[in-house]
């Protein structure tokens, strides 16, 4: 069956770092790949979107690749601040099916 | 301009009771989905509209869920006999159209938090 794994379920960093989340995924091959934002109480919120001949994206202080060779994504957000902690998801994206979502990474940046 | 709305935000009711969920998208989005969500959990896939049918709803854990759409627009979910395993918060979505890559970025609704006593 479809499996999407998001590499842990918290992730505590100093302000300043980096913060590199990681997304796998097995038995799937998506078309393209989906990281939103999710905040207490509320609803989750696209951030950026990947297709599968893509390896980059940036926008802003965030960076996601995507490998389909190892079956996997990382999120990067450079110059972490105290406002990026949050409930980070990723999604598979076949791009006619609906989204399978990972359970997520709870983020905290300290200061 | 208004983003997806749902109510009523929190609705607390007795096992054994009927409740409707409602979900107004952004207008002009053809597609609209349904996920539930537990705590520490993530989102499950409930069922997705194009226009008013469905075409899949492989996400409804039980034939007491069911779901409908009406005008293009508002959906409502409708959970019969509610169970206390039920509880959790549903959260719905738009999008402008689906499979189309790029446009198909999902619009969330701040969820209706259930819970079933």
């Amino acid at each position: 069956s479809q499996k999407i794994e998001q590499n842990s379920e918290a992730l505590n960093i100093q302000e300043g770092k980096t913060a590199t989340l990681t997304c796998n995924y097995t038995n799937y091959s998506p078309a393209y790949l989906q990281w939103y934002r999710q905040d207490p109480g509320r609803g989750p919120v696209f951030l950026l979107l990947i297709r599968e001949n893509e390896k980059e994206k940036r926008k802003e202080r965030l960076k996601v690749t995507f490998d389909t060779t190892l079956k996997q994504s990382l999120f990067h957000i450079t110059a972490s601040q105290p406002a990026d902690s949050a409930t980070y998801l990723c999604a598979l994206d076949k791009g006619n099916t609906p989204l399978v979502f990972g359970k997520g990474t709870r983020l905290s940046v300290i200061a | 301009g208004a983003g997806v709305s749902q109510s009523p935000s929190n609705k607390v009711t007795e096992k054994g009771k009927d409740v409707e969920l409602r979900c107004d998208p952004i207008s002009g989005h053809t597609a609209l989905y349904w996920y539930r969500q537990s705590l520490g959990q993530g989102l499950e896939f409930l069922i997705y509209f194009q226009g008013n049918s469905a075409p899949d709803k492989s996400g409804l854990p039980s034939d007491r869920f069911s779901a409908e759409r009406t005008g293009g627009s508002v959906s409502t979910l409708t959970i019969q006999r509610t169970q206390q395993e039920d509880s959790a918060v549903y959260l719905c979505a738009s999008s402008l159209a689906p499979g189309t890559g790029g446009n198909n970025e999902q619009f969330f609704g701040p969820g209706t938090r259930l819970t079933v006593l």
